[in-house]
């Protein structure tokens, strides 16, 4: 089974500066997706990156970016120029790309805290 | 504007009641989950289902039943079986295959916060 893991319960951060969060996975797949959740006080999950096992190239999307090592199964997400709102739960997720089982896999959440 | 309403938002039961948790998307998404979060932890998969009249079981679905009669609709209900039923519940939704940038990504509604009384 696969399963994602989570090392640091809480961290916080000075608004503008950076913050890095990791996230370790389990797998025997050779094809699967990992992504990265927001989910603020709202507690609505939001989608802050995908990054597809076959690239060997990091997503980005704006402020956000990812270390992607596939080898050594590792994939942490950059979050650059924190900004207060940034302070919520995140959650790292493992999917495989396979079509008959579309079962996402979730770690159990870092707390940032982003500070003024 | 597409998107995933779940209703209600807040929820209670008494010991001993069914309870139906409502979700709906206008994705046109193949695939829609239901996850239980409780406090301090990740999501766990209750059931999913990837095309009309038929769905799965997840990691925790004792306690539990779902339909997908329609596309867009995929209710679930907490049976009083379910012994320890006060959590957060997130729907989902995703496109069922890996095409584009956004395939396989599961989008999630804003959830129904169940107590029990």
């Amino acid at each position: 089974a696969q399963t994602v893991t989570q090392s640091q319960p809480e961290m916080s951060v000075q608004e503008a500066e950076t913050v890095t969060l990791s996230c370790t996975y389990d797998t025997s797949e050779s094809n699967y997706y990992l992504f990265w959740y927001k989910q603020p006080p709202s507690r609505q999950m939001i989608l802050v990156i995908r990054q597809e096992a076959y690239k060997q190239q990091n997503a980005t999307e704006n402020r956000f970016s990812v270390n992607f090592q596939k080898a050594a199964k590792s994939f942490s997400l950059k979050i650059s120029d924190s900004q207060l709102g940034d302070t919520a739960m995140y959650f790292c997720a493992f999917m495989k790309g396979n079509y008959n089982n579309n079962d996402m896999r979730f770690g159990a959440g870092t707390r940032l805290t982003v500070k003024p | 504007d597409g998107g995933i309403t779940q209703s209600p938002k807040y929820l209670f039961r008494k010991e001993g009641q069914n309870v139906t948790l409502s979700c709906e998307q206008n994705l046109n998404h193949d695939a829609m989950y239901w996850y239980r979060q409780d406090p301090g932890q990740g999501l766990r998969l209750i059931y999913y289902s990837q095309i009309v009249n038929d769905f799965q079981k997840g990691d925790i679905a004792e306690g539990y039943s779902v339909s997908r009669e329609k596309k867009e609709s995929f209710p679930l209900t907490v049976t009083s079986a379910q012994k320890n039923p006060t959590a957060f519940y997130l729907c989902a939704s995703s496109i069922f295959s890996a095409s584009g940038t956004r395939g396989y990504t599961q989008y999630f509604g804003p959830g129904t916060r169940l107590t029990v009384l």
